[in-house]
């Protein structure tokens, strides 16, 4: 089955800085891509995803980008803020079948003002 | 529209007791799963469903049952409560590529 990978586990950075988060998928046959945010106390909550025909997508300060040969997928906030803070988890999910999505066990990131 | 919501919020039961964990969604999604949350294992499916009167194994179903009666709801049963259920339970649905997760319940078990 499937088996998601993600790194680091913690991540602590200055307000207005990047931050990079990486996951890596085993399935070549994983086409589904989601971020997650989850603020505490509540559930996760999707804020970008990208399929396996597109390499990189974008939206405002967040962009996914997705390397289909190495099997692997990357988070990049830009010009950080301190409401950024929270953790994310990375997912993938093969087409057909159950379309089961497989977590990864998520980043703690922390944007300090 | 509510989204996906979950009761009771909190929970504490003793080794050995049975309860039922509550979810609702009010978007017509087919697709429903429950996940537990633990500290450093992400989430992790427990059981899904692809429609109403179909239910199907995750990667931790031990120690839970499901059923799905109504497209409506998917109530996750524990049968005999053992303190490794000690965990934080997500609700969620699904419509096309978008999974909407419900707030959670947090339960521990003495």
């Amino acid at each position: 089955g499937e088996n998601v990978e993600q790194h680091p586990s913690t991540l602590s950075v200055q307000e207005g800085d990047s931050a990079v988060i990486k996951c890596t998928y085993s399935d070549s046959a994983s086409n589904y891509f989601p971020w997650y945010k989850q603020e505490l106390g509540k559930g996760p909550q999707l804020i970008i995803d990208i399929r396996s025909n597109v390499g990189e997508k974008k939206d405002q300060r967040i962009a996914v980008t997705l390397n289909k040969t190495a099997k692997h997928f990357s988070l990049h906030i830009t010009e950080t803020q301190p409401e950024d803070s929270a953790v994310y988890f990375c997912a993938a999910r093969t087409q057909g079948g159950s379309e089961k999505l497989v977590f990864g066990k998520g980043t703690k990131l922390t944007v300090n003002p | 529209n509510a989204g996906v919501t979950q009761t009771p919020k909190f929970q504490v039961l003793k080794t050995g007791q049975s309860m039922t964990l509550q979810c609702a969604q009010d978007m017509n999604h087919e697709y429903m799963s429950w996940y537990r949350q633990d500290p450093g294992m992400g989430l992790r499916l427990i059981h899904y469903s692809v429609g109403a009167g179909i239910t199907d194994q995750g990667e931790v179903p031990n120690g839970y049952n499901v059923s799905r009666s109504t497209t409506e709801d998917f109530p996750l049963r524990l049968l005999s409560a053992a303190p490794s259920q000690t965990s934080v339970y997500f609700c969620a649905s699904r419509a096309a590529d978008t999974q909407y997760f419900g707030p959670g319940t947090r339960l521990t078990v003495l």
